[in-house]
């Protein structure tokens, strides 16, 4: 994912729902991806990670896609809850290249009770 | 559990002046980075270490900037002198072997 700051994409979702968050990345050579959930004023936090040589993981209530043929990942969160409001980024990286996590720009999902 | 933590959580000072931020990463990950985030830039990794040498340290201004690891419990990363658009909150995160990230609580730093 490219980091471009201002006008995150939302997501407002009632409380029950479950949410789906989209990301786009851009290097086809990335073969690892992470989610990290950013609450205010927190530092992000680590949620579900996928390699490359799988295309869907699952964890507790939340599941990560991904499809490398369009450079798309996804997380669903089951059951969504007012604590999963936060800022959700994606971020990827190459092997060879440890370390140089790419952040997308992130999305601000709001939970309604 | 086991956590990242940094020093300070809040830092306000004035332009010219040097900062140091500090971070503890958690024990036993070997790979160290720091990162900053602006609402304009989101988030941007500035430098990286691996068993306390710099692998790269091409996303920071060299001529202000410098991150230094005493021993492997201590990351240190120094701003002089500091410039109002340095202004934006500093993380650092530490990782095992494998490519998991685990970020701090970050310094919120404002240069008046």
């Amino acid at each position: 994912g490219e980091s471009v700051g201002l006008h995150l994409p939302t997501l407002s979702v009632q409380e029950g729902d479950n949410s789906i968050i989209n990301c786009a990345y851009s290097n086809s050579a990335s073969d690892y991806f992470i989610w990290y959930k950013q609450e205010s004023g927190k530092g992000p936090q680590f949620i579900i990670d996928i390699r490359s040589n799988m295309d869907k993981r699952q964890g507790q209530r939340v599941t990560v896609l991904l499809n490398k043929t369009v450079k798309h990942l996804s997380l669903q969160i089951a059951a969504t809850q007012p604590g999963d409001s936060a800022v959700y980024f994606c971020a990827d990286t190459r092997g060879t290249s440890y370390g140089k996590l790419t952040f997308g720009q992130g999305t601000i999902l709001t939970v309604h009770p | 559990d086991a956590r990242v933590t940094q020093t300070p959580r809040h830092k306000v000072t004035e332009m010219g002046q040097e900062v140091t931020m500090r971070c503890q990463p958690i024990l036993g990950h070997n790979t160290v980075f720091w990162y900053r985030q602006t609402m304009m830039q989101g988030l941007e990794l500035l430098a990286y270490f691996r068993n306390r040498a710099p692998l790269d340290d091409s996303g920071m201004p060299k001529d202000r900037f410098s991150a230094e690891m005493p021993d492997a419990t201590l990351a240190t990363l120094k701003i002089q002198p500091s410039e109002p658009r340095d202004s934006a909150v500093y993380f650092c995160a530490s990782g095992p072997l494998t490519d998991t990230q685990y970020f701090g609580p970050g310094t919120r730093l404002t240069v008046l």
